[in-house]
């Protein structure tokens, strides 16, 4: 069946360094992909999206590209921030439905 | 952007008594809106899918009677925890699917934090 493989975390990294969570995927045909980001006690927000091969999503600095070669979808932003902080999970779509990995929790410092 | 809401954002109840969480919609119609739970420290285990005018799927494990769902609108699905237990103590997520003509999107409400005693 269709599954989601992250990176474990956690994750910590000074302000300003570069980021990047894997994100391998199995799946049969072409799902769309996202990521999601969950701030401590709150629901998980779209950060970014690609719906085909060779898409890139990019929202707030932070970049993805569908590789279908691969199955990957790694989550990139060249210089994060303390607001980052957060718990990162990517994700398939199958008939509506989401497949989750599960999560990565990014910590940075000042 | 899409904006779903839940209400309430926390709820504390007594074993025995039953509690209603509300998921909705603002600014664009979902047919499908799904219900999560999530455990500290982990991703999240979907309980249902909730169809406009249609009972709701539930997921293997999840019992239909305990975690009673209505979608009867386009906009609003509730979650109806009955007769609540300490074990049913959780944070519970809604999503509503917005379809467009290249994907279907879950967009994902705050979160309700349920404490039993």
């Amino acid at each position: 069946g269709d599954s989601v493989t992250q990176m474990e975390g956690p994750v910590t990294l000074s302000e300003e360094a570069f980021l990047t969570i894997n994100c391998t995927y199995t799946a049969t045909g072409y799902p769309s992909l996202f990521w999601y980001v969950q701030y401590p006690g709150e629901g998980l927000q779209l950060l970014l999206k690609a719906t085909k091969a060779d898409d890139k999503g990019s929202n707030k600095g932070f970049e993805a590209t569908y590789r279908k070669e691969t199955t990957s979808f790694h989550l990139e932003k060249g210089s994060v921030q303390v607001s980052d902080s957060a718990v990162y999970f990517c994700a398939l779509s199958r008939e509506g439905k989401l497949i989750f990995g599960q999560g990565t929790e990014l910590s940075v410092k000042p | 952007g899409a904006v779903v809401s839940q209400h309430p954002s926390w709820v504390i109840c007594k074993s025995g008594t039953s509690v209603k969480i509300e998921c909705r919609s603002l600014d664009f119609q979902a047919t499908t809106m799904f219900w999560y739970r999530q455990f500290p420290k982990q991703s999240l285990m979907l309980m249902a899918t909730s169809n406009e005018g249609s009972k709701a799927t539930y997921e293997q494990g999840v019992e239909k009677d305990k975690f009673l769902i209505n979608h009867a609108s386009l906009t609003l699905s509730t979650l109806t925890v009955t007769s609540a237990h300490p074990e049913d103590s959780s944070f519970y997520i809604c999503s509503a699917l917005d379809r467009d003509l290249f994907t279907d999107t879950q967009y994902f409400g705050p979160g309700t934090r349920l404490t039993v005693l």
